[in-house]
C-alpha cells in the first residue's frame, strides 16, 4: 500500500525561529518527491520539488533520504506568513496517474 | 494565465439532487484529477484521466462519475447528492513525464449537501 505520512502539529513557532519537519513514505520505489503548501480554504500551491541532492530555495531548504525513505523541510528565519499546512506528496514510481499520495499536512503556525 | 478553472466556487444542494462540477486547464496537460478534501481525511482521490476519452477510478470513487471528452476538459458528477459529498472538491492537472510531474491545482468547489 502507498503511504505517505507526517506529523498533522500543528508547530507553534515564534517569527525568526527555525522549523523543520518530515515526511516519511511507504513505497520505496517512489520517483518524484514535492512539498505543497496550502493556507487556509485555499487550493495546495507546489512550494518546491525535492531532488536526491537536496535543494535550497531562499529560506526553505529540501532533502531526500531515500535509505529511510524521508523527506524533510527546513525553514529558517520564519516569518508570520509561512503559516500554512504543509503537504507532502510522493510520486510513486509505475503509479501511473494515482502515483500522486498526498499527506494530511502539517499545521505551522508562527507566532509573532 | 488561468491555468486550472473550476466551476462553480460554492454550492448548496439538497439530497438527491444531481450537479456537475466543471474543471478546465489550458496547459495542455495530459492528466487530469479530481480529489475531495475533508478534515482531518487529506486530500483524496476520486477519479482521474490519463488522457482525452479515458478515466479511471481513483480512491473514493463511489457516487461519483466523471467524463474527459476534451483534452483541456474533465467533469464531475454527482448524480443523487448525499450528505456524505459535502467537501470541497479540488480538480488538478499535471503532465506525465518524470521530473515535471507536479499537480496544478484549481481554487477549489466548496459543496454542501442538506
Amino acid at each position: 500500500r502507498k503511504e505517505v505520512e507526517q506529523d498533522p502539529g500543528p508547530f507553534n513557532v515564534p517569527e525568526g525561529a527555525t522549523v523543520a519537519f518530515n515526511c516519511t513514505y511507504s513505497n520505496s520505489a517512489s520517483q518524484s518527491f514535492f512539498w505543497y503548501r496550502q493556507d487556509c480554504r485555499k487550493e495546495p500551491k507546489l512550494l518546491m520539488s525535492v531532488y536526491s541532492s537536496g535543494n535550497e530555495d531562499g529560506r526553505f531548504t529540501a532533502q531526500l533520504n531515500r535509505a529511510s525513505q524521508y523527506i524533510s523541510l527546513l525553514i529558517r528565519d520564519s516569518k508570520l506568513s509561512d503559516s500554512a499546512t504543509y503537504l507532502c506528496v510522493v510520486n510513486f514510481l509505475g503509479g501511473g496517474a494515482d502515483g500522486l499520495t498526498f499527506g494530511k499536512g502539517t499545521h505551522l503556525i508562527i507566532q509573532p | 494565465n488561468a491555468g486550472v478553472t473550476q466551476t462553480p466556487k460554492f454550492r448548496v444542494l439538497k439530497t438527491g439532487q444531481s450537479m456537475t462540477l466543471l474543471c478546465a486547464q489550458d496547459m495542455n496537460h495530459e492528466y487530469m484529477y479530481w480529489y475531495r478534501q475533508d478534515p482531518g481525511m487529506g486530500l483524496r482521490l476520486i477519479h482521474y484521466s490519463v488522457g482525452e476519452g479515458t478515466t479511471a477510478k481513483g480512491e473514493v470513487p463511489d457516487g461519483y462519475n466523471v467524463s474527459r471528452l476534451k483534452k483541456q476538459n474533465f467533469l464531475l458528477g454527482l448524480e443523487s447528492a448525499a450528505p456524505s459529498q459535502t467537501s470541497v472538491y479540488f480538480c488538478a492537472s499535471s503532465k506525465i513525464r518524470p521530473p515535471n510531474t507536479e499537480a496544478f491545482f484549481g481554487q477549489g468547489t466548496r459543496l454542501t449537501v442538506v
